[in-house]
């Protein structure tokens, strides 16, 4: 079974420009996560889908936005991109939602974006 | 103002060892628990959890304990191997909450031959 994916592996922005990260999850997992790693630090949440809607939001600015399809595939949008969101960009899929059907949550590779 | 801590940011280990890495929480709504491992240039992979009804959960040479009063919890690698060096991120979650994970800084595991 193929894991996670996420394309592209590496991007190369610059400031003020526009990027989409994309993410495929696990066969049948319905839920996908958005995650952003800078060095040193932990992965930080950005978005949860599942079922198409947004489940929950972590602290950050209107620039990102995100959506996930019919298909559960996903994707993450970054607006006038600044030099600090230079970061990997890490993308997980699980079954469930939280409450009590809770699961793992799996991990891509991740999307290494430089803004110069 | 972060809500898990990994004090430790690195470990080192000679091979056959224990390796115990911990890590503190703030949050008490906080009722999940999972460790990830992290090689370099890879998304990280998930270990083992741990729900806060629990106070042990055991994988093969992975076990996480959770001391709930405490607000803390470990995990256990016997023994230690060279291929489990790698960052260790504890990560927790407040189920209602849906599976947003709230990650510590991680913490470099080196283990020697």
């Amino acid at each position: 079974d193929a894991g996670v994916t996420q394309s592209p592996t590496h991007l190369i922005k610059t400031r003020g420009q526009h990027v989409t990260l994309r993410c495929s999850p696990i066969s049948g997992h319905k839920s996908v996560s958005w995650y952003q790693q800078v060095l040193g630090q932990g992965p930080q949440f950005i978005f949860q889908y599942y079922e198409k809607e947004e489940r929950g939001r972590g602290n950050f600015p209107d620039r990102f936005s995100a959506r996930q399809f019919p298909n559960y595939s996903s994707e993450l949008n970054v607006n006038a991109l600044l030099l600090g969101d230079s970061a990997l960009y890490l993308c997980a899929s699980s079954k469930g939602q939280g409450g009590l059907g809770f699961t793992e949550a799996f991990f891509g590779q991740g999307t290494r974006l430089t803004v110069v | 103002d972060q809500q898990v801590k990994q004090n430790s940011p690195s470990l080192s280990v000679q091979e056959g060892r224990i390796s115990i890495l911990n890590c503190d929480y703030t949050n008490s709504m906080f009722d999940y628990f999972l460790w990830y491992k992290k090689y370099p240039a890879e998304g990280p992979t998930f270990l083992i959890s741990i729900s806060s009804i629990k106070d042990k959960n055991e994988d093969g040479r992975f076990t996480v304990f959770l001391n709930k009063s405490a607000k803390h919890l470990s995990l256990h690698i016997v023994p230690s191997q060279p291929g489990d060096s790698a960052v260790y991120f504890c990560a927790a979650s407040a189920n209602q909450a849906g599976t947003a994970l709230i990650f510590g800084k991680g913490t470099t595991l080196s283990v020697s031959s």
